[in-house]
């Protein structure tokens, strides 16, 4: 039972472009939603989120949007860069409580040159 | 500041050995986690930590999994005995927070079970 889906595994752009990851989720308990960004070799680091009153946040090149109706989430990075190129997570984490995370299984980002 | 510290970086064992991986939190980080992740699949929590006291650990198979956080620093993870499905990259996480705010994952050790 997957509660967070990712389902594009894979995804390229063209340097320059708009990159858009999507993501949707099951859990109407789930408050806050963040995307991660990994590496190979390394763990995942935090990159941007959202929480459910809100249905947007930007930080520099990076948007997340929410559709909470929809249960969506998307993230837009603009423009990509070569240095994007990497696995998206999506998580997200009920209200009260323990706060572990739920993930989805990644968006691997291919920016092409 | 210094970085969620992990070892073993590696570790192959054979089937019903035991393996044990230490993490060491940001300094001043209340909140410790434990994740699991499968080749293809995004981490799945094992262990949650507020100082040494467990918070969540509901999806901790105990009978082969176990975890402890005794001074409320830093941690350990013990499998015995392991499995050919306990194969993954084993993530360490902290928080000064907690809610998930953005907690700072360690670089995580991968477990090959042959």
């Amino acid at each position: 039972d997957q509660q967070v889906k990712q389902n594009s595994p894979s995804l390229s752009v063209q340097e320059g472009r708009i990159s858009i990851l999507n993501c949707d989720y099951t859990n109407s308990m789930f408050d806050y939603f963040l995307w991660y960004k990994k590496y190979p070799a390394e763990g995942p680091t935090f990159l941007i989120s959202i929480s459910s009153i809100k249905d947007k946040n930007e930080d520099g090149r990076f948007t997340v949007f929410l559709n909470k109706s929809a249960k969506h989430l998307s993230l837009h990075i603009v423009p990509s860069q070569p240095g994007d190129s990497a696995v998206y997570f999506c998580a997200a984490r009920p209200g009260g409580g323990a706060d572990g995370l739920t993930f989805g299984k990644g968006t691997h980002l291919i920016i092409q040159p | 500041e210094a970085g969620v510290a992990q070892s073993p970086r590696y570790k192959i064992i054979e089937k019903r050995q035991s393996v044990a991986f230490w993490c060491n939190p940001i300094s001043g980080h209340a909140t410790l986690y434990w994740y699991q992740q499968i080749l293809g699949q995004g981490p799945k929590l094992l262990i949650q930590f507020q100082n040494n006291g467990v918070v969540d650990d509901s999806q901790l198979p105990k009978d082969r999994f176990s975890a402890e956080r005794l001074k409320g620093v830093d941690s350990t993870l013990k499998i015995q005995p392991a499995k050919l499905e306990d194969s993954a990259v084993y993530l360490c996480a902290s928080s000064s927070l907690g809610g998930g705010y953005g907690y700072t994952f360690g670089s995580g050790t991968r477990l090959t079970v042959v």
